[in-house]
């Protein structure tokens, strides 16, 4: 089984400032990418999938490297509510979602 | 509201003992899934169904097992075969399970062995 990689933190970072935080996989076969956000005892919720050209959502930045097999997620201008989990996710399969490929998260907190 | 529900939010499980999860959802999905999550570990796939009366194992399949009689229904029995059932069991589902597709989470059961 392909893995993918996650820094587990916790990163501790002072509100309002930017964070990023990388995930590496090691299929380079892989075909999709996201990342959810997970809070504490909580079920994951998409946060925004990963395109090849990169993609934006307000303070929110991800960008695939296919070269390099890693895709990371920006936040600028940290809030409190940043604080959560951050799952990367890779789907290795072209017609169907069986095959993604969960890492176990990067932890985040901000704090004021 | 649309979404999916699972019950009990917590479950107690005796040594020996088959228990079972409720997952349902009103989405008008067609694919559901089961995973597991360890702390400290990313989610596992347990089963997966892409439409009624059919499902697939997926890589944790042992000592689990799921049925599919109702499209927006998907139960996960725990049977007395899987020996570390202590977890946190999330279902999930998404339109058709087509690649790229949004996983739509339930809130999840915490399952604990007494």
């Amino acid at each position: 089984r392909k893995e993918v990689e996650q820094d587990p933190g916790p990163f501790n970072v002072p509100e309002g400032a930017t964070v990023a935080f990388n995930c590496t996989y090691s299929n380079s076969a892989s075909q999709s990418f996201f990342w959810y956000r997970q809070d504490c005892r909580k079920e994951p919720k998409l946060l925004m999938s990963v395109y090849s050209s990169g993609n934006e959502d307000g303070r929110f930045t991800a960008q695939l490297n296919r070269a390099s097999q890693y895709i990371s997620l920006l936040i600028r201008d940290s809030k409190l509510s940043d604080s959560a989990t951050y799952l990367c996710v890779v789907n290795e399969g072209v017609d169907s979602n069986y095959q993604l490929i969960w890492g176990a998260g990067t932890k985040l907190i901000i704090k004021p | 509201d649309g979404g999916i529900t699972q019950s009990p939010k917590y479950l107690f499980r005796k040594e020996g003992q088959n228990v079972t999860l409720s997952c349902e959802q009103n989405l008008n999905h067609d694919a559901m899934y089961w995973y597991r999550q360890d702390p400290g570990q990313g989610l596992r796939l347990i089963y997966y169904s892409q439409i009624v009366n059919d499902f697939q194992k997926g890589d944790i399949a042992e000592g689990y097992s799921v049925s599919r009689e109702k499209k927006e229904s998907f139960p996960l029995t725990v049977t007395s075969a899987q020996k570390n059932p202590t977890a946190f069991y999330l279902c999930a589902s998404s339109s058709s399970g087509t690649v790229s597709e949004t996983q739509y989470f339930g809130p999840g059961t915490r399952l604990l062995v007494l």
